[in-house]
């Protein structure tokens, strides 16, 4: 398998703009989850999904932000419109039974930079 | 928010010493998780406590959980250049299956 892929590695854009960052677990896997990395806050969860289905998006900032997960393969997490406090590195992990189970596989992340 | 704080925030060792790093939490846990991070990428499991363990090995890595104490500490013996990274504690608690990560050790081996 070849892991958790997030596209794209890297991603600049102008403040407004609508950013979609993807996201393709490992296959099998039934959690997926998005977390956002900064200096000043760390790792911080934004949503999770289980099967498919958004359990918990407590952690998603603001309206501007926005994911799905249309099949077991797929997911985006899309800011529109974006601003430069999202500046981040967005990681998209997915696990096999949870955390309560099991580690997570994370992606290699995408580094947005929005200016 | 966070759950986990490790200490220290950084930490630099000759190769072949041995690393000790320690993560505080504040809940009750059903387990405590250690990952790496090499810089610039992503996040790699490296080994799970459960609560109800003491302790676990694995290869270079042993990790002890103290739950009275609400603390667990990872060591990485012999030491090598390649385990230059940053550490991190997540903990899963009951009820539901996300991690809640910590703010990480900085380690630098130095050759």
């Amino acid at each position: 398998d070849a892991g958790v892929i997030q596209s794209p590695r890297h991603e600049v854009t102008e403040m407004g703009q609508e950013v979609t960052l993807r996201c393709k677990p490992i296959s099998g896997h039934d959690y997926l989850f998005w977390y956002r990395q900064t200096m000043m806050r760390g790792l911080e969860l934004l949503i999770y999904f289980n099967n498919n289905v958004p359990i918990d998006d407590s952690g998603m900032p603001e309206d501007r932000f926005s994911a799905k997960m249309p099949n077991a393969s797929f997911s985006t997490l899309k800011i529109q419109p974006s601003e430069p406090r999202d500046s981040a590195v967005y990681f998209c992990a997915s696990s096999l039974g949870g955390a309560a189970l099991d580690g997570y596989t994370f992606g290699s992340g995408t580094r947005l930079t929005v200016v | 928010s966070q759950q986990g704080e490790e200490d220290p925030q950084a930490l630099s060792i000759q190769e072949g010493e041995n690393a000790t790093m320690n993560c505080s939490y504040k809940t009750s846990i059903n387990n405590l998780q250690w990952y790496r991070q090499n810089s610039g990428r992503g996040l790699v499991h490296l080994i799970l406590i459960r609560s109800n363990e003491r302790e676990k090995h694995s290869g270079r890595l042993r990790v002890t959980l103290d739950t009275s104490k609400k603390s667990s500490s990872l060591l990485i013996t012999a030491s090598r250049a390649a385990d230059t990274a940053s550490y991190f504690c997540a903990t899963s608690n009951f009820g539901n299956e996300k991690l809640t990560f910590g703010t990480g050790t900085r380690l630098t081996i130095i050759p």
